[in-house]
C-alpha cells in the first residue's frame, strides 16, 4: 500500500532531550517536507527536500534539523527541544514537488515538550 | 511572503446544501492545494490546481489566477463532509508552501 509513515504517533519528552521523528515513503517520491500545526496559526512549513542531499528551509526552521540521505526517508531532528516546539507535526511527500503534484501526508506526530 | 486568507472561518449548514469555501492569496503562485482534515487529525489532499477547474465526485475546485482567488464547492453536502478545509499555495521558483488557517465545516443532518 502506498503510504507515508511517521513515527512515533505520540511523544512526550523533556526540555533539552534530543529526539528524532521519522518519516518514510514507499512511492519513490522526490519531494518530502515537514510541517507543524498549531491552534490559531494553522500549518507552517519547517523544511523541505527536493531530492537526496538537497534540503531547504521553510518558514519556521529554527530549532529543527533534517537530513535526506536516502530517497525514502526524511527524519526531523530536534537537538534541544523546548516547550514552544510542542505541536502536531506532519510529514508529506509528492512525486516531483508541491508546485506540480498532489501531496501525500503522514498521520501526524503529537509532540509534547515539558 | 505570500499571505493566504480563507473565508469563512466557520461554516454550519444543513445536509444537502451547496457549500462554497474561498481562498485568496497575495502573490503569484505555481499551484494551489485544497486539503481536508477530519477530527482526529489526518490530512488528505483533495485537489492541486494551477489553472481552471477540477471536479471529483461532489467536490469542485476552481482557480482564477488573475484575481488570485480559488473556491472549493461541495454539492449535496453530507455530514461526512464535516471537516476542516485548508488551502495552501506553492510559490513560484521554489517549493515552499504557505497555508490558510482553514475553514471548519459542520454539516447538520
Amino acid at each position: 500500500e502506498a503510504q507515508v509513515t511517521q513515527n512515533p504517533r505520540y511523544l512526550i519528552t523533556v526540555t533539552g532531550k534530543k529526539l528524532t521523528v521519522t518519516c518514510s515513503q514507499n512511492m519513490n517520491h522526490e519531494y518530502m517536507s515537514w510541517y507543524r500545526q498549531d491552534p490559531g496559526l494553522g500549518l507552517r512549513q519547517i523544511y523541505y527536500s527536493m531530492n537526496v542531499e538537497v534540503t531547504d528551509k521553510g518558514d519556521v526552521p529554527e530549532g529543527y534539523k533534517v537530513s535526506r540521505k536516502e530517497k525514502r526517508n526524511f527524519p526531523l531532528i530536534l537537538e534541544s527541544p523546548s516547550p514552544n516546539q510542542t505541536s502536531l507535526y506532519f510529514c508529506a511527500s509528492s512525486p516531483i514537488g508541491a508546485g506540480r503534484e498532489k501531496l501525500f501526508f503522514g498521520s501526524g506526530t503529537q509532540l509534547s515538550v515539558l | 511572503k505570500n499571505e493566504v486568507e480563507q473565508s469563512p472561518q466557520n461554516l454550519t449548514a444543513q445536509e444537502g446544501e451547496f457549500i462554497t469555501i474561498n481562498c485568496s492569496y497575495s502573490v503569484g503562485i505555481s499551484a494551489l492545494h485544497w486539503l481536508q482534515q477530519h477530527p482526529g487529525g489526518g490530512i488528505v489532499s483533495l485537489f492541486m490546481l494551477s489553472s481552471g477547474k477540477k471536479k471529483h465526485g461532489r467536490l469542485i475546485a476552481t482557480i482564477n489566477i488573475q484575481e488570485k482567488h480559488s473556491s472549493l464547492h461541495i454539492t449535496a453536502s453530507h455530514p461526512r463532509d464535516s471537516a476542516v478545509y485548508i488551502c495552501a499555495v506553492a510559490n513560484f521558483g521554489n517549493e515552499k508552501l504557505t497555508f490558510g488557517t482553514g475553514t471548519r465545516l459542520t454539516i447538520i443532518p
